[in-house]
């Protein structure tokens, strides 16, 4: 089948460098983010998820910085590995909706080794 | 293993026949969704589910039906399926409103 990753832009990054992936949300009332990680023929994974009371969330190699002003969310993946390569999504919520996630498009992360 | 399930993972079908996509979450949540994953669309959500017996379209709910008798079953019903209807699907359950999906592997529906 095709893949979830064709028409989407890619970002390429070497093996043990520091990736940053953008998303630009569309609404300003979206109080909860999300970052997914989706792999060839399975679901979108869960990576980590931030609140639009904070601007900074830690993981385990992952970090999401929540710029409210300009609608602008990112995630650092440190230190890049082969199995980060995949389709990226970002998500917001607005918690007084339906629990309806809405998606951005995604980017591809491809690592050369 | 918490889990979202759904069955199959890969079907094809002829225009017109009825099919049933069935979904089932082992982790009591209380939301429930459909989505469909198109390339160059990314995801878009078909129909929800707050809980038993409350069901509502969500972007693109043209050609599909849901129900929700009991919690932790969510199916997705093609009455008269299409081409359009080709695509990639997932199931996801949530606990509660505002937090993220757990989603299933994907059925991938192919009509002729």
């Amino acid at each position: 089948g095709e893949s979830v990753g064709l028409h989407l832009p890619t970002l390429s990054v070497q093996e043990g460098d520091n990736s940053i992936i953008n998303c630009a949300y569309s609404n300003s009332a979206s109080d909860y983010f999300i970052w997914y990680k989706q792999e060839s023929g399975k679901g979108p994974q869960f990576i980590i998820d931030i609140r639009s009371n904070m601007d900074k969330r830690q993981g385990q190699r992952v970090t999401v910085l929540l710029n409210k002003t300009v609608k602008h969310l990112s995630l650092q993946i440190a230190a890049t590995q082969p199995g980060d390569s995949a389709v990226y999504f970002c998500a917001e919520n607005y918690t007084g909706a339906n629990s309806k996630l809405t998606f951005g498009k995604g980017i591809t992360l491809s690592v050369r080794p | 293993e918490a889990q979202v399930t759904q069955n199959p993972r890969y079907l094809i079908t002829v225009t017109g026949k009825k099919l049933t996509v069935t979904c089932s979450q082992n982790m009591n949540h209380e939301y429930m969704s459909w989505y469909r994953q198109d390339p160059g669309l990314g995801l878009r959500q078909i129909y929800y589910s707050m809980n038993v017996e409350v069901t509502d379209k969500g972007d693109v709910p043209e050609g599909y039906k849901v129900s929700r008798k009991e919690k932790r079953n969510f199916p997705l019903i093609l009455e008269s399926p299409s081409p359009n209807q080709t695509s990639l699907y997932f199931c996801a359950s949530s606990l509660l409103s505002g937090q993220g999906y757990t989603f299933g592997s994907g059925t991938r529906l192919t009509v002729v």
